[in-house]
């Protein structure tokens, strides 16, 4: 597609349910990344996934979260369990490649609100 | 560990006034540093960069310039217009041991009146 896709848009849940959510990187785009952002707070790194390479997941909050990529496509971003203070929104970008001179694109993001 | 420091908002302005939101990094290293733009209801967007040191970023009017002596990286727009209103992100790619990531400051809303 022309951008990056993420679905659903919004996702309220309720406590203690599992969630999966869903990112289409640009075609060809061989990085991707997911980022969370809290309600007035700064986008935090959760992983990144470059080709099929082992994904860098040092960012991921706890074991509760976890993601998958297969080569260079669609990515899913799982959490289990979900805990209030994961309400936030979460944006996944792609670049062509890695590396710093990137402009990362980014999708719309998922709102997502657990109850 | 890499950080960035940017000036808390909102920051309300008039037309055509003159905008400065201040953005400060700790970084070891050299490394690339962005401005995006997040405008209502759309995604975040990459508005300018700058990789190395002096280097100017600049887009649609505004300008940022890398200080590595004072660990800056301000965006400044001589003459704002209503369609700035935004919320910006002050964002460092480092190098070392963290080469993976963006890291983002906390972003500034911009609300520019007629």
């Amino acid at each position: 597609g022309a951008g990056v896709s993420q679905s659903p848009s919004n996702k309220v849940t309720e406590k203690g349910k599992d969630v999966e959510l869903r990112c289409d990187p640009i075609s060809g785009h061989t990085a991707l990344y997911w980022y969370r952002q809290r309600l007035g707070q700064g986008l935090e790194f959760l992983i990144y996934f470059q080709g099929n390479s082992a994904p860098d997941k040092s960012g991921l909050p706890s074991d509760r979260f976890s993601a998958e990529r297969t080569g260079e496509s669609v990515s899913t971003l799982t959490i289990q369990r979900t805990q209030q203070e994961d309400s936030a929104v979460y944006l996944c970008a792609s670049t062509r490649v890695s590396g710093g001179n990137q402009p990362q694109h980014f999708g719309d993001g998922t709102r997502l609100s657990i109850l | 560990g890499n950080s960035v420091t940017q000036m808390e908002g909102p920051v309300t302005l008039s037309e055509e006034a003159f905008l400065t939101i201040n953005c400060t990094y700790t970084a070891t290293g050299y490394p690339s540093l962005f401005w995006y733009v997040q405008y209502p209801g759309e995604g975040l967007q990459l508005l300018l960069k700058a990789t190395k040191a002096d280097d100017k970023g600049s887009n649609k009017g505004f300008e940022a310039t890398y200080r590595k002596e004072t660990t800056s990286f301000h965006l400044e727009k001589g003459s704002v217009q209503v369609s700035d209103s935004a919320v910006y992100f002050c964002a460092l790619w480092g190098q070392g041991g963290a080469t993976n990531k963006l890291i983002f400051g906390t972003g500034t809303l911009l609300a520019v009146q007629p």
